[in-house]
């Protein structure tokens, strides 16, 4: 079964650090363009970062700077490391795949459940 | 950046009705338009891909349509499990904004 799983969230202070993790199964990550994408609570769809298979990285700019997208291929996982946590950061993250590629990335055909991350002291 | 405006954010609808959803793009983004479908506490659900193509295991009374600023997302006959919010996306530049989404309340 095509599926991803993700993990990681918690509750951590302003300034802190949490890094996500987002287990793929039924696929290979390293394959494919794979993103995050997060919502905050009561709030719409924000697209965070996307890796490319080629291993290419973007980021939205109220996170430039502070996160960082990565893969373990041989774990076939996809990682979001969040430095400098602020209030604003806090949602729901999902991990997600992009579909046939065309224009920037494609569409989003496969997400995780999502894992929650509140930043507040 | 190319952003999304969705019409309406929210409205109520009947079981059986049609119903029809906009998303206006700020620039041009030829086809490159998806649609999502998002029930409470659930992750969101891809229903249509190239503004107008059905993703794979969705319903045909959703259906998709437009190119270029102008596009829509159209409930044939309104089912029970269809009460949820629709989010469009541009996927054309980064970043790849969504639009504000479109609430679908029951009457």
């Amino acid at each position: 079964e095509v599926q991803l799983v993700e993990s990681g969230g918690g509750l951590v202070q302003p300034g802190g650090s949490l890094r996500l993790s987002c287990a793929a199964s039924g696929f290979t990550v390293s394959s494919n363009y794979m993103s995050w994408v997060r919502q905050a609570p009561g709030k719409g769809l924000e697209w965070v970062s996307v890796i490319y298979s080629g291993g290419s990285t973007y980021y939205a700019d109220s996170v430039k700077g502070r996160f960082t997208i990565s893969r373990d291929n041989s774990k076939n996982t996809l990682y979001l490391q969040m430095n400098s946590l602020r209030a604003e950061d806090t949602a729901v993250y999902y991990c997600a795949r992009s579909g046939v590629i065309v224009g920037a990335m494609g569409a989003f055909d496969i997400w995780g459940q999502g894992t929650m991350v509140t930043v507040s002291s | 950046a190319i952003r999304m405006t969705q019409s309406p954010s929210s409205f109520s609808a009947s079981t059986g009705d049609r119903v029809t959803i906009t998303c206006r793009a700020s620039q041009g983004i030829s086809s490159y338009l998806a649609w999502y479908q998002q029930k409470p506490g659930k992750a969101p659900k891809l229903l249509i891909y190239a503004a107008s193509t059905l993703q794979s295991g969705v319903p045909s009374r959703f259906s998709g349509s437009g190119s270029g600023t102008d596009f829509t997302l159209t409930i044939s006959c309104l089912q029970s499990e269809d009460f949820a919010t629709y989010y469009c996306q541009q996927y054309y530049s980064y970043p790849p904004f969504f639009g504000g989404g479109t609430k679908v309340e029951i009457k």
